[in-house]
Formats: C-alpha cells, structure tokens, sequence
C-alpha cells in the first residue's frame, strides 16, 4: 500500500519563527489533506490540497503531485500552534485516507 | 450544527468486557469512518461506511465489529475487549462516497474516545 513519511517527526521553536513540515508519499494520490491535532486531542483540518498551494492566514500548503509531496508552511509561530501535524493521503483505489506518523510541534513563548 | 459527535468520551474497561462507541454526524455526510490513534503510528483505519447499508474493512478491523444504523450514526463495537486496544478512537465522516478513483472532499473528525483496557 501507499506509504506517507513525515519529516521532521518533532520540532522545536521559539514563538515568531517560521517552519516548514513535509509529507513525502510513495505514489499517486487521489486526495491529501493536513490536519492538526492540539495538544487536548482534538483533529482539526488545516487544509485539502490534492495540488497546488492554498493559504489560510499565517499556514499555507503546497502539494507537488508529480513529485509526490506536500509542505506545511507555519509563519510568525505561535505557542497556540503547538500540537502534532499529520498529512494524510488518499490512494488511488478511493476512500481511505491513510496518515504519516505526524510532525510534534512545540512552540516555545 | 454539532458536526461529529461521539460517547462516550473516556472509557475504561477489564479484558473480556463489550462496549459500543457512538458517532454521529449532522452534515449529512455519506461516508463515515473509524480510526484509533496510538503513540507513534499515526491514525489506522479500522472500518468505513461509503453509505447508509455499506461497511467495509480498513486495515485493523480484527476484534471490532462496526454498524451503519442510519445515514447519521455509525457505531464502532467491542465484543471482547483486550489491552491491545487501549487506543483512542476518532469518528470521521465526509460528504463524497468513496468511490476509486474518486477524490473525497475533507474528512470531519469528532472529538474523540479515549479507551483504557485493564
């Protein structure tokens, strides 16, 4: 089956830095989404980006389809951002979205 | 609208022992699903609904049993719980049916059922 690998699986900084988290998969996909999980658990989507770059305030994502990966990018961190990152991929065959191990952030005030 | 919902949201529960985990969702959505989520692997899928009457196998269906009651609920079931599943479970659902080679739209979680099998 597909494989999603994160990098890198945790990340420290200090508030106001700005980072970039990568999701490599290892063949085509239908549909790839990021989600933040905070740190009480709960699973927020950030984005569906199958390809191309959206942006929604300080996060933005970009996906390279033909090159199989997609970024995160965080700017201006700030301690609220904290949590674990997870991109998750639909294979071709439909309807099962299959996750990477997650990237854990700490954003330190 | 609530979105995802599920109960209970902690549980703990001796070897041996049955329970049910609820969701439900108010968006209408036809597909509906269930992950549980361990230290260092991410979510798993274990069973998905594409729509109301249809179930389907993830990848760790082993000691679960799942039912799509309605188009709204879809209920995860434990006959014989074991420590090996002390997770934590998240319901999902999403408005396209997975069909291959169909892209889905975002998948809705819900909060989330923290299980504890002693």
């Amino acid at each position: 089956g597909i494989q999603v690998e994160q990098s890198p699986p945790d990340l420290i900084l200090q508030e106001g830095a700005n980072s970039t988290l990568r999701c490599n998969f290892s063949d085509s996909v239908n549909n790839l989404q990021w989600f933040h999980q905070n740190p009480w658990g709960q699973l927020i989507n950030l984005f569906y980006i199958p390809s191309g770059t959206k942006q929604n305030g300080r996060l933005s994502a970009t996906t390279v389809a033909t090159e199989r990966y997609s970024l995160l990018y965080i700017s201006s961190s700030q301690t609220t951002d904290s949590g674990v990152y997870f991109c998750a991929v639909e294979d071709n065959q439909g309807g099962k979205l299959i996750f990477g191990q997650g990237t854990e952030l700490s954003v330190k005030p | 609208n609530a979105g995802v919902t599920q109960t209970p949201k902690f549980q703990v529960l001796k070897t041996g022992q049955s329970m049910t985990l609820q969701c439900a969702q108010d968006m209408n959505h036809n597909s509906m699903y269930w992950y549980r989520q361990d230290p260092g692997m991410g979510l798993r899928l274990i069973y998905y609904s594409a729509s109301e009457g249809t179930t389907d196998k993830g990848e760790v269906p082993n000691g679960y049993n799942v039912s799509r009651l309605n188009k709204r609920e879809f209920s995860l079931r434990l006959e014989s719980a074991a420590p090996s599943q002390t997770s934590v479970y998240f319901c999902a659902s999403s408005e396209m049916p997975n069909l291959p080679g169909r892209a889905q739209e975002t998948q809705y979680f819900g909060p989330g059922t923290r299980l504890l099998v002693l």
